[in-house]
């Protein structure tokens, strides 16, 4: 089975500053990783996947991500925050079985941007 | 945004009272799914569809059916409601390796049990 652990479930930076959220995952088999965001009372949108290849990986609204296999990691993270970058941010994993993927999610973090 | 309508968006009902919560979808996508999302679990997975009338259980499934007559449609049920349902309800779909393995979310219904 897999697992996700996101570190802090709050977070506060200051606009303008880096962004770093943290991941780390388990499992026995090769994984897709995946960063999603949530804007209150929406529901959840794509920022970024990992599948294969490349292990950065860079995603929508600046922000990009690093798949480490020897740490089991994949931190989210944003050169210079912004305040619409103010949100709800969800990891999760799943591992190709040729069939239905299921995600198995984070706790969430939710991020704070203050000026 | 990917194709998918969750109908009612806000219910409120009383405990004991069926439930029925509707995903549509226009993308074709094989896979359906119904999560729920609750303060500190993060999303978690009810029941999802590979196919018509092929479901399956996820990890929280006590206390809920689901039902997919058509590839559009994947219903979720309540059959009595308790308090503990109450929660924030997201239908996903997947194309599977088609759309690489990616999962798009509808905008979710609330669901209040009083």
């Amino acid at each position: 089975a897999q697992s996700v652990t996101q570190l802090g479930s709050h977070v506060s930076v200051s606009e303008g500053a880096l962004v770093l959220l943290r991941c780390n995952y388990s499992s026995s088999v090769p994984p897709y990783l995946f960063w999603y965001v949530q804007y209150p009372n929406q529901g959840l949108q794509l920022l970024l996947k990992y599948t294969t290849g490349a292990t950065l990986v860079k995603g929508i609204n600046g922000f990009e991500a690093e798949f480490k296999k020897s740490e089991t990691s994949f931190h989210l993270t944003k050169p210079s925050a912004h305040m619409s970058d103010a949100a709800e941010y969800f990891c999760a994993v799943t591992i190709n079985t040729g069939t239905a993927s299921k995600l198995t999610f984070g706790t969430g973090t939710r991020l704070q941007v203050t000026l | 945004d990917a194709g998918i309508t969750q109908s009612p968006r806000h219910k409120v009902t009383e405990t004991g009272t069926p439930v029925t919560l509707r995903c549509h979808q226009t993308e074709n996508h094989r896979y359906m799914y119904w999560y729920r999302q609750d303060p500190g679990h993060g999303l978690r997975l009810i029941h999802y569809s590979y196919g018509v009338k092929d479901t399956d259980k996820g990890e929280v499934s006590d206390g809920y059916s689901v039902s997919r007559s058509k590839t559009e449609d994947f219903l979720l049920t309540l059959e009595s409601a308790t308090s503990s349902q109450t929660s924030v309800y997201f239908c996903a779909i997947s194309g599977g390796q088609l759309s690489g393995n990616t999962i798009y979310f509808g905008e979710g219904s609330w669901l209040t049990v009083v």
